[in-house]
């Protein structure tokens, strides 16, 4: 069973426009939930993590993420998108039930247009 | 605090040679996990490794092996490669205690190419 969907694996934005990436998720226990950013050639660089305090989680440059527990979902937004915002991104859940190691989805690669 | 180190960056290899990455992690981490990045599989784990001990294993033949040592470095190893092996692979490194989960820092990565 698939553990983290990402809905969309391309999306593109004007820049100065609104970005949303979708992720839903399947876990019968409270998860951790995580996006990852990862430019051309390079590792994966944490952007926030859900750890069961707030439901609306702030991140680094400009995102945010809403943990919506009735919709097992965690979409990631930032209000105003910036070209060097242009790389994938990734969803990660850890819980019990996969032996809390992280388990991603298949990434959305966002593109910034001028 | 130095990030998650991984040896070498790019690496070219014949089919059926087999090859060698290291990974160092953080500083304190105890937990390595390695994973296999392509553009049609996207994101696999391979496994993790915690205190020298296997701890979590992904579905991959046992072509794909590790270990890690006292220091908590971690090493993987390919035997018999073939061209599908071609792929970027990365390793993460963790505090190591299971609950609560945390996250995973990672390294730049290694390329393999298989020719």
């Amino acid at each position: 069973a698939q553990s983290v969907t990402q809905l969309g694996s391309h999306v593109s934005v004007s820049e100065g426009a609104l970005v949303l990436l979708r992720c839903n998720y399947s876990s019968s226990v409270p998860p951790y939930l995580f996006w990852y950013v990862q430019y051309p050639n390079q590792g994966l660089q944490l952007l926030l993590k859900y750890t069961s305090a707030a439901t609306l989680v702030k991140g680094i440059n400009g995102f945010e993420a809403e943990f919506k527990k009735s919709e097992t979902s965690f979409h990631l937004t930032k209000p105003s998108a910036h070209m060097s915002d242009a790389a994938e991104y990734f969803c990660a859940v850890s819980a019990m039930e996969y032996g809390n190691k992280l388990v991603f989805g298949a990434g959305t690669i966002l593109r910034v247009k001028s | 605090k130095a990030g998650v180190t991984q040896t070498p960056r790019y690496l070219i290899k014949t089919r059926g040679q087999q090859v060698t990455l290291s990974c160092s992690p953080i500083s304190g981490h105890r937990s390595v996990s390695w994973y296999q990045q392509t553009p049609g599989q996207g994101l696999q784990f391979l496994f993790e490794y915690f205190s020298e001990t296997q701890r979590n294993k992904g579905n991959f033949p046992g072509r794909f092996s590790g270990r890690q040592f006292s220091n908590s470095r971690s090493e993987m190893n390919v035997s018999t490669l073939e061209l599908g092996d071609s792929a970027l692979y990365l390793c993460a490194s963790r505090p190591g205690g299971l609950e609560p989960p945390t996250e995973a820092f990672f390294g730049q990565g290694t390329r393999l190419t298989v020719v």
